[in-house]
């Protein structure tokens, strides 16, 4: 199956900093979302993002599908960003997405004030 | 809408018992996924639903595993004669797709922790 590797597996910074955060998957995909999951384990979608850029806020994500990475961008980071960002791909065969999930380990973000 | 629920929060349970989890889809979507998390680990998928038909089990989906939708609505999740390695966070989530139509609105419930002692 698909591997998904995120990078680094920890992030510890000042509240204000950026950083970027990277997620490399092993073969095309059809369709990649980044989620974080706050500290009660909540996950909530950031982007799907199968190729480009887009922004929201204070986070931007891009991905470069022929190069099989994705890269998520947090500026002026805040306490309240803190929790684990995972980097999920989906990929399947003919022209149907169903949706299933392939996940990397996370990165582990600490944020202090 | 109250988003995705999941039910217990949290479940202890001795080794040999059965338990059961419920997830409440939002109510427009017609996908349902279970997921497991263990510490430390991205989710792994377990098994996925389009209305009441259960299209995909993974490997990870032993025998003493069962999940249900009747009518398309909620799903439960049953595991039988439980084992430690069966302690993990199950996470369901359900989305909006059809043939052709690319999946939207993928959420997450806040998942049922299950420590089996």
């Amino acid at each position: 199956g698909i591997q998904v590797e995120q990078s680094p597996p920890d992030l510890i910074l000042q509240e204000g900093a950026n950083s970027t955060l990277r997620c490399n998957f092993s073969d095309s995909v059809n369709n990649l979302q980044w989620f974080h999951q706050n500290p009660w384990g909540q996950l909530i979608n950031l982007f799907y993002i199968p190729s480009g850029t887009k922004q929201n806020g204070r986070l931007s994500a891009t991905t470069v599908a022929t190069e099989r990475y994705s890269l998520l961008y947090i500026s002026s980071s805040q306490t309240t960003d803190s929790g684990v960002y995972f980097c999920a791909v989906e990929r399947h065969a003919g022209g149907t997405s169903y949706g299933k999930l392939t996940f990397g380990q996370g990165t582990i973000l600490t944020v202090h004030p | 809408d109250t988003g995705v629920s999941q039910n217990p929060r949290h479940k202890i349970t001795k080794r040999g018992q059965n338990v059961t989890f419920r997830c409440d889809p939002i109510s427009e979507h017609n996908r349902l996924y279970w997921y497991r998390q263990t510490l430390g680990q991205g989710p792994e998928f377990l098994t996925y639903f389009q209305n009441e038909a259960q299209l995909e089990k993974s490997r990870l989906l032993s025998d003493r595993f069962s999940a249900e939708r009747p009518k398309g609505s909620f799903s439960t999740l049953e595991i039988q004669r439980t084992e430690q390695g069966d302690s993990a966070m199950y996470l369901c989530a359900s989305s909006f797709g059809d043939v052709g139509i690319a999946n939207y609105g993928y959420t997450f419930g806040s998942g049922t922790r299950l420590t089996v002692v």
